[in-house]
């Protein structure tokens, strides 16, 4: 199985501050990486796939970048809507893994 | 819209099973791949298996093969996992998910709400 590894656990930014966050898989996954968001009580909501492409409806602010086993999630001038817990995702094969999750909370 | 509603959860006595639902409406159901996804108390996610389009082919984690059946009915837009000899480690809540296939890969772009599953004596 491919494992994924993401970091940080938990993360603390100011509005308008950027943020990143990565994961690292144990093995080169081609670009397959996909980004959620998930807010509090709610369930998962697809922002970017194929590591740098944004689903429809996600704002700018949010880019994903990286190749073979290392990506990242950027987020821009935050904002309080941004406050959820972050999971990437290894979209290459199955079983599909997911990372521990970020949480992401306004200082 | 896209709507995908899970149902069937519960509690649950260890070695015991349950049946989930889940009825798909707002896209052509039989054009995709779909999946259950859970997440357990205060954890992550975890895939835990996913269907073809035409129930051709299936994919299960390991810790679920052969306890867990997934399966779909396009005549009725629904996907179902049958969960037999439920441990207390199964306990998560279950999210259904439709599977976007991009080029191979394998992206969730819709969820459910979520089905509540509690294994416990």
């Amino acid at each position: 199985d491919i494992q994924m590894i993401q970091s940080p656990a938990s993360l603390s930014a100011s509005l308008g501050e950027t943020v990143s966050i990565e994961c690292l898989a144990s093995q080169g996954i081609s670009n397959d990486l996909a980004w959620y968001q998930q807010k509090s009580g709610k369930s998962p909501q697809l922002l970017i796939y194929a590591t740098s492409t944004l689903q429809d409806g996600v704002p700018s602010r949010f880019s994903g970048s990286g190749s073979g086993t290392r990506y990242s999630l950027k987020i821009s001038d935050m904002r309080p809507e941004d406050e959820a817990e972050y999971f990437c995702q290894q979209s290459y094969r199955y079983p599909l893994t997911f990372g521990s999750g970020t949480k992401l909370e306004i200082k | 819209e896209v709507q995908l509603v899970e149902s069937g959860g519960g509690l649950v006595q260890p070695g015991r099973s349950m049946k989930l639902s889940c009825a798909a409406s707002g896209f052509t159901f039989s054009n995709y791949y779909m999946a259950w996804v859970r997440q357990g108390p205060k954890k992550g996610l975890e895939w835990v298996a996913a269907i073809s389009y035409d129930s051709s082919t299936t994919y299960y984690r390991d810790s679920v093969k052969g306890r867990f059946t997934i399966s779909r009915d396009n005549t009725k837009s629904t996907q179902y996992l049958q969960m037999d000899s439920l441990r207390s480690e199964d306990t998560a809540t279950y999210y259904c998910a439709r599977l976007y296939v991009y080029y191979g890969s394998n992206n969730m772009d819709a969820w459910g709400q979520g089905a509540s599953v509690t294994v416990s004596s």
